[in-house]
C-alpha cells in the first residue's frame, strides 16, 4: 500500500476563497507532484518537486502555487477559488530509482 | 517522451484473460514501457513496466515485442474489480521519472 495522502478527500467552497489541499507521504521521496483531472479527461501535470525548497511549474498552466519546506509535505494553494479550478487534484510521489509512481486518492474540488 | 497509441475502449468476459495493446512505435533505446491503471478517478495505480524482456508480477504480464515498437498488458483472469482505464507511458527513467504523460488510455470493461 503506498503511504500517501490527500486531504480534504472532497471540497466544495465558495468564489474567492483562498484554499490549501494537503499531500503527505511518509515513504520519504525526494520527488512530488500534482496532477490536475478534469471529468472524464486525461491527468496533466501542474507543479512538480525534486526536494526540499524545489518547486517546478508543469506542463499545463495553473493559477495555484505549491510549497515544499519538508520532505513529506507538499501542499497547493489557490488563493481565490474560482468556478475554472473545479477539477480532481491528484498528489504523487516517485521512488529514488524511478521505477514507480505512488498516488493519492485525489482531492475533487468543486467552486460554486 | 515517445508517443503511444491505445485503443479507446475494450471489453472483456469475467474470468478470461484481458490483452491490452499498446503502439510506441518511436521509441527509444533508454526508455521504459510503463503501466499504470486509474479507477473510477482514483488516483493511478502503477502495474508493470519493462526495458526489452517480457515481465510478469503479481498483477500482469508485459510482453514487448523484439523491436520495442509495441507491447501488450495482459491480465490473465480478468474480475469485474480491473475495470479501469489503462495507460501505457513510455518514459526514460531515472532522474525524470515521475512527471508521467498520461494520454487517453484504454476503457476496459469487465462483464459478468
Amino acid at each position: 500500500e503506498a503511504d500517501i495522502y490527500q486531504t480534504p478527500r472532497y471540497l466544495v467552497i465558495g468564489t474567492g476563497k483562498k484554499i490549501t489541499l494537503e499531500c503527505s507521504q511518509t515513504m520519504g521521496h525526494d520527488k512530488m507532484y500534482w496532477y490536475q483531472q478534469d471529468p472524464g479527461m486525461e491527468l496533466h501535470l501542474i507543479h512538480y518537486s525534486y526536494g526540499v525548497n524545489s518547486t517546478e511549474k508543469g506542463d499545463l498552466s495553473s493559477e495555484s502555487t505549491v510549497s515544499r519546506i519538508r520532505t513529506e509535505h507538499f501542499p497547493l494553494t489557490l488563493e481565490s477559488a474560482r468556478p475554472s479550478h473545479t477539477s480532481q487534484y491528484l498528489c504523487a510521489s516517485s521512488d529514488p530509482r524511478g521505477t514507480e509512481a505512488f498516488f493519492g486518492q485525489g482531492t475533487r474540488l468543486t467552486v460554486v | 517522451d515517445a508517443k503511444t497509441t491505445q485503443p479507446t475502449s475494450m471489453d472483456c468476459a469475467e474470468g478470461r484473460a484481458a490483452n491490452l495493446p499498446c503502439n510506441h512505435s518511436t521509441i527509444s533505446g533508454n526508455e521504459y514501457v510503463y503501466w499504470y491503471r486509474q479507477i473510477h478517478s482514483q488516483g493511478p495505480q502503477y502495474i508493470i513496466h519493462g526495458l526489452k524482456n517480457n515481465e510478469t508480477n503479481e498483477m500482469a504480464s508485459l510482453i514487448i515485442t523484439e523491436d520495442r515498437k509495441s507491447s501488450t498488458l495482459i491480465l490473465p483472469h480478468a474480475t469485474l474489480r480491473d475495470t479501469a482505464v489503462y495507460y501505457c507511458i513510455v518514459k526514460a527513467g531515472g532522474t525524470s521519472y515521475g512527471k508521467l504523460t498520461f494520454g487517453q488510455g484504454t476503457i476496459l470493461t469487465v462483464h459478468p
